[in-house]
């Protein structure tokens, strides 16, 4: 079946170090999205990519989707304390133009020293 | 509240015993998914729907799990039989239909089985 994977599975930075998560899907998606949670909360939908090759930026945080439409980044410049949670990648499958379901990988805990 | 509201936010339930779980998506979203997450972990998928139509159930789900959506609105989990393997935080998601494929979550249920 369709798995994503995510690395790494822990980060623990210093605030205003940068911080990288990676995600590789064993199929091509459709789409693939980035959701933040944070302790105790439920997941919140962060930004969405669609076409090969795609960058997006929101303020300090970069997503990209890769030529192959299986991997995808998400790069935070400069961490804050704000910044703090777990990031996980979905990756939405194709059935055939008929969009089925999402499927999240294990997620990059994200902790951040004052 | 025009969320996604899940009911109970809570269940503890003795082994064995039977259990139900309710899921209001944001109204006119006609995907609606269900997942478990369990500490540390990304949402497991467990199953999807589009409208009333169930597309796709999970192959780690056991038979003793099974959900509805009747007419295409709510939905519903129900676990039979539960084993203390079950607990864990049960999700429940829905999206609009067309190329904004967002995933909005409920707050879940937290299923603990004594």
């Amino acid at each position: 079946g369709q798995q994503v994977m995510q690395i790494p599975q822990y980060q623990h930075v210093q605030e205003g170090e940068d911080f990288t998560t990676y995600c590789n899907s064993s199929t091509t998606l459709s789409n693939i999205q980035w959701y933040k949670q944070r302790p105790g909360g439920h997941p919140v939908f962060l930004i969405q990519l669609v076409k090969s090759g795609e960058v997006k930026k929101q303020k300090r945080l970069t997503f990209q989707f890769g030529e192959a439409k299986k991997n995808s980044s998400l790069h935070i410049t400069a961490t804050q304390t704000t910044d703090v949670g777990t990031y996980f990648c979905a990756g939405l499958k194709d059935y055939g133009g008929s969009q089925g379901n999402l499927i999240f990988g294990k997620g990059t805990k994200l902790s951040v020293k004052p | 509240d025009t969320g996604v509201s899940q009911d109970p936010r809570h269940k503890i339930t003795k082994r064995g015993q039977n259990v139900t779980f309710r899921c209001d998506p944001i109204s006119e979203h006609n995907r609606l998914y269900w997942y478990r997450q369990t500490l540390g972990q990304g949402p497991e998928f467990l199953t999807y729907f589009q409208n009333e139509a169930q597309l796709e159930k999970s192959r780690l789900l056991s038979d003793r799990f099974s959900a509805e959506r009747p007419k295409g609105s709510f939905s519903t989990l129900e676990i039979q039989r539960t084993e203390q393997g079950d607990s864990a935080m049960y999700l429940c998601a829905s999206s609009p239909s067309g190329r904004s494929t967002e995933a909005f979550f409920g707050q879940g249920t937290r299923l603990t089985v004594v």
